[in-house]
């Protein structure tokens, strides 16, 4: 069962675009969510976190929409830059047990 | 500056025979973490531990066995390797819950 679900599997924007990566979630329990950014070769790496209490957070280009309601979240890149291209994964943690799950991840490419 | 090593980088391994990842942290973390990824199914996690001399089950647990017999190592072990274990495993680590994962490089595991 797929608890944390990203969409789209891929997406390429042309550099100064917007780029807006979809993520859902199923479990109440859930109310920490990092996105981590990978380079093909590498591990993952943090890129901007959202706490189920704040609706919105913003790091330079990088802004997380939060919908508790709706159990759903958007990570927003402005003016994207060929730099960004890399895979995005949102993450989902439970904090009573500190297990955090991933979902599939976004492939963002973006075109000079 | 953090630091996850893992070793070895890549192994080839023959069907039913053992295979032992390392990680070893310097973070001072008392969280680790052992992720699988595949192609196309993000990240995973297979085991993960809070404190030395103790593991907890991930959500892809069957195959593997993990042991953390101090606070900076913490090894995976597949006591009968089989060909779908050949997957990138990453090992991480963290303060704790709601706090940075800092991943190491992957170690690249073929299973003939």
């Amino acid at each position: 069962q797929q608890q944390v679900r990203q969409s789209p599997q891929s997406l390429t924007v042309w550099e100064g675009e917007t780029a807006i990566l979809n993520c859902s979630y199923e479990d109440s329990t859930f109310n920490y969510f990092p996105w981590y950014q990978q380079f093909p070769g590498e591990g993952p790496a943090l890129l901007i976190s959202i706490r189920s209490v704040s609706d919105k957070k913003e790091d330079g280009r990088f802004t997380i929409f939060f919908n508790k309601r709706e159990k759903k979240l958007s990570l927003h890149i402005t003016d994207s830059q060929p730099g960004d291209s890399a895979t995005y994964f949102c993450a989902a943690e439970n904090t009573n047990t500190g297990k955090l799950t991933f979902g599939d991840g976004t492939v963002l490419t973006v075109k000079p | 500056e953090a630091a996850v090593t893992q070793s070895p980088r890549s192994k080839v391994a023959v069907t039913g025979g053992k295979v032992t990842l390392s990680c070893h942290q310097t973070n001072n973390h008392d969280y680790m973490y052992w992720y699988r990824q595949d192609t196309g199914h993000g990240l995973r996690l297979i085991h993960y531990s809070y404190v030395a001399d103790s593991t907890e089950k991930g959500d892809i647990p069957d195959g593997y066995k993990a042991s953390r017999p101090s606070q900076e190592n913490f090894s995976l072990i597949l006591e009968l390797a089989s060909l779908s274990q050949t997957a990138v495993y990453f090992c991480a680590s963290s303060s704790g819950v709601e706090n940075t994962l800092y991943f190491g490089a992957g170690t690249r595991l073929s299973v003939l």
